[in-house]
């Protein structure tokens, strides 16, 4: 099973910040890559697919890139609606489809 | 508006049974895997299970964890997938979503249901 690890878990941000999190697969996953949004007591929502291309109706804020083991996502000008739990997903080898740990954020 | 909406979750004691259910509006069912995933409370994603379209022979894979105990199925005329939970265990106290898969976003998955949550206590 492929691992993935999400780094950092927490994040305390402010609105107007730029922030990245990182996600490691435990090998390559030739950009199989998504990225998910999860407000608490909602439903996940996709953000990004294949590590770097923006899901219609989500903001140009948001980027992802990356290749290989590592990709990122990054949110440029954090806005308050942008604060919730963010995971990765590898879709390159599965089953099972498996997710990082998540990494919340919130408000410093 | 393409849509999956989740039944059938309530509260269980251990070994018994429940049937959740996921039914589909707003796109061609028959053309997309389907996957489970639970969330226990205050955790990350665990997946739980998929079925193949039945283009691609509508086999379901299972979590090491559920496999033996839960079993998906879709009929594809009604636009719903099921998952039939056996012999339930504590540990399978979660909320439960099922997602649509798709191969041309890299199967990554693009729409959800709201969730059911699942309670297994005595």
């Amino acid at each position: 099973d492929i691992q993935m690890t999400q780094s950092p878990s927490s994040l305390s941000v402010s609105i107007g910040d730029s922030v990245t999190i990182t996600c490691r697969a435990s090998q390559d996953i030739t950009g199989y890559l998504n990225w998910y949004q999860q407000k608490p007591g909602k439903a996940p929502k996709l953000l990004i697919y294949a590590a770097s291309r923006l899901q219609p109706g989500v903001p140009s804020r948001f980027s992802g890139r990356g290749s290989g083991t590592e990709c990122t996502l990054t949110i440029n000008g954090l806005q308050p609606e942008d604060i919730a739990t963010y995971f990765c997903q590898q879709s390159f080898d599965s089953p099972p489809i498996t997710f990082g740990q998540g990494t919340r954020l919130d408000i410093k | 508006e393409m849509q999956l909406v989740e039944s059938g979750g309530g509260l269980a004691d251990p070994g018994r049974s429940l049937r959740l259910s996921c039914t589909a509006s707003g796109f061609t069912f028959a053309d997309y895997g389907l996957n489970w995933f639970r969330q226990a409370p205050g955790k990350g994603l665990e997946w739980v299970g998929f079925i193949r379209s039945n283009t691609f022979s509508g086999t379901a894979e299972y979590a090491a964890s559920v496999r033996d105990r839960f079993t998906i199925s879709r009929d594809d005329a009604k636009s719903i997938a099921y998952l039939e939970m056996n012999s339930l265990q504590i540990e399978d106290t979660a909320v439960y979503y099922c997602s649509r898969e798709d191969f041309a976003l890299g199967y990554a998955m693009d729409v959800w249901g709201q969730g059911t949550t699942v309670i297994v206590s005595s």
